[in-house]
């Protein structure tokens, strides 16, 4: 069952900030929320996790909300090569079983 | 550099043929995953192992079967195949850690006629 909410598509201008949101509000407390990305005909790409803290690595940024029932992810600088499904995962830690939904389609505008 | 390969990468086939795709990764993961991906409903989860020896059920494992005899490779064969697996197959690894990152195959495009 899905755990989480994502909008299906969303249009982000290229060079500006692409803001992902995503809903989890019956996230346990030792349950991450993963981010993937699927560019068209790959397979998936992890970006970033985290469990409490916002997080940020060379791909992207994530915001947790402080109930941790929301977060966003943030590609700083879209490209266009960051057009792709991309995929908000609950997943309780050490479970490895990860419950991919639908995601939200992200196109970047040239 | 290590990788995760899938073999075939298409394939096409008749109903009730036996059909096995392989899936090879040479990061030495303990874990690995079958996924099949249809329009509408993202990926969904086949089978997957946590090591030599240990097969589980995912989702959808009705009509799929899997066997891991070394750390690198699980196969997963469709012992008859069946239009409804018409899909696109992903396979997946990762280490044993304390969170979760996979890493993803290309993919293999089954089509039963």
């Amino acid at each position: 069952d899905a755990k989480t909410t994502q909008p299906p598509s969303m249009d982000c201008a290229e060079g500006r900030a692409a803001n992902l949101p995503c809903n989890h509000s019956t996230i346990s407390g030792n349950e991450y929320v993963y981010w993937y990305r699927q560019i068209h005909s790959q397979g998936p790409q992890y970006i970033i996790h985290g469990l409490k803290n916002n997080e940020t690595n060379e791909m992207a940024s994530l915001i947790i909300t402080e109930d941790r029932k929301s977060s966003t992810l943030i590609l700083p600088h879209a490209t266009l090569r960051d057009t792709a499904v991309y995929y908000c995962i609950v997943e309780q830690t050490g479970a490895n079983n990860l419950f991919f939904g639908t995601g939200t389609r992200l196109t970047v505008i040239p | 550099d290590a990788e995760i390969t899938q073999s075939p990468r298409h394939k096409i086939t008749e109903t009730g043929r036996q059909v096995t795709l392989a899936c090879h990764q040479t990061w030495n993961h303990n874990n690995m995953f079958w996924y099949r991906q249809d329009l509408g409903h993202g990926l969904r989860l086949i089978h997957y192992s946590y090591g030599v020896q240990d097969t589980n059920k995912g989702e959808v494992s009705d009509g799929y079967s899997v066997s891991r005899s070394n750390t690198e490779d699980l196969p997963l064969t469709l012992e008859s195949a069946a239009s409804s697996q018409t899909s696109v197959y992903f396979c997946a690894s990762s280490e044993d850690s304390s969170y979760n990152e996979q890493f993803f195959g290309p993919g293999t495009r089954l089509t039963v006629l």
